[in-house]
C-alpha cells in the first residue's frame, strides 16, 4: 500500500516565479491537509481539503496561495510570484474520515528553496 | 491566545532510560491529543493518539497520559533506544474553536546516547 507521495521532493525556484506542489494522497483517503514547517519550527496547518472542497483554509495566506484536490488527481498546492520567505517545507497529509480522532499519515514532504 | 508548548531544547539521555517529553496547552479543550514521531528529511509518523476521557494510553514502550486539568500531556519511552532519537511532535485538534485540522507544537529533539 502506497503512503502519501508528494513530489517534487526538492523544488528550487527564482523570485516572481510560480511553484506547484503535488500531492496523492493515500488510497481511500478523501480528506487532504497542507503544512508548512519552517526550520527549527512546527508544523503550521495551511488548509484543509476534501475531493473538488476547500473545506479550512483559514491558515492559509489570502495573497498568493492557492490549493486545489480536483475530482481526479492529485491535490496541488500553487504559490504564485514567490517571495525568499516561502522557503520552507511543505508537508501534506491525508485521512479516509474528516478531521476527528484518528491519525494523519503524512508525506516525507516537498523543499522549497527560493533564489 | 492559544498556544501549545513542547520543550524546544533537546533531551539526551542514555539508552536504557525512560525519556519524557512534555506538551502543554493553554486556552484550548482539545476533545484528543496525538503524538508524532518526525526524522530529519522526512514527514511526522503517527504514535499514538489520547482522548479526553482517556488517562493514559499504551503502546509498545511507549506510554502517553493526558491530564485536561493541568493542560497536559506526557509521552514517555521505556527502555530508550539510540534508534528513538527524533524529534516528537503533539498535537491537539482545535475544535472547539472551529478549526478543522490539527494544531501542532514546534517538538522536542530527543537523542539517545549509546
Amino acid at each position: 500500500n502506497a503512503g502519501v507521495m508528494q513530489n517534487p521532493r526538492h523544488l528550487v525556484r527564482r523570485r516572481g516565479q510560480e511553484a506547484r506542489l503535488r500531492c496523492s494522497p493515500m488510497k481511500g483517503h478523501s480528506h487532504v491537509y497542507w503544512y508548512r514547517q519552517l526550520p527549527e519550527e512546527g508544523l503550521k496547518f495551511m488548509v484543509y481539503l476534501q475531493k473538488e472542497n476547500i473545506i479550512d483554509e483559514s491558515g492559509m495566506p489570502k495573497e498568493r496561495f492557492s490549493a486545489e484536490f480536483p475530482k481526479e488527481g492529485p491535490s496541488i498546492l500553487r504559490i504564485q510570484q514567490v517571495v525568499r520567505g516561502d522557503s520552507a517545507a511543505y508537508f501534506c497529509a491525508s485521512s479516509p474520515l474528516p478531521p476527528g480522532d484518528q491519525p494523519q499519515h503524512f508525506g516525507d514532504g516537498t523543499r522549497l528553496s527560493i533564489l | 491566545s492559544q498556544k501549545i508548548e513542547q520543550n524546544s531544547e533537546a533531551l539526551n539521555i542514555q539508552e536504557g532510560k525512560t525519556a519524557t517529553l512534555t506538551c502543554n496547552y493553554t486556552n484550548y479543550s482539545p476533545a484528543y491529543l496525538q503524538w508524532y514521531r518526525q526524522d530529519p528529511g522526512r514527514g511526522p509518523v503517527f504514535l499514538l493518539l489520547i482522548r479526553e476521557n482517556e488517562k493514559e494510553k499504551r503502546k509498545e514502550r511507549l506510554k502517553v497520559t493526558f491530564d485536561t486539568t493541568l493542560k497536559q500531556s506526557l509521552f514517555h519511552i521505556t527502555a530508550s533506544q539510540p534508534a528513538d532519537s527524533a524529534t516528537y511532535l503533539c498535537a491537539l485538534d482545535l475544535g472547539d474553536t472551529g478549526r478543522r485540522a490539527l494544531t501542532f507544537g514546534s517538538g522536542t529533539r530527543l537523542q539517545v546516547q549509546p
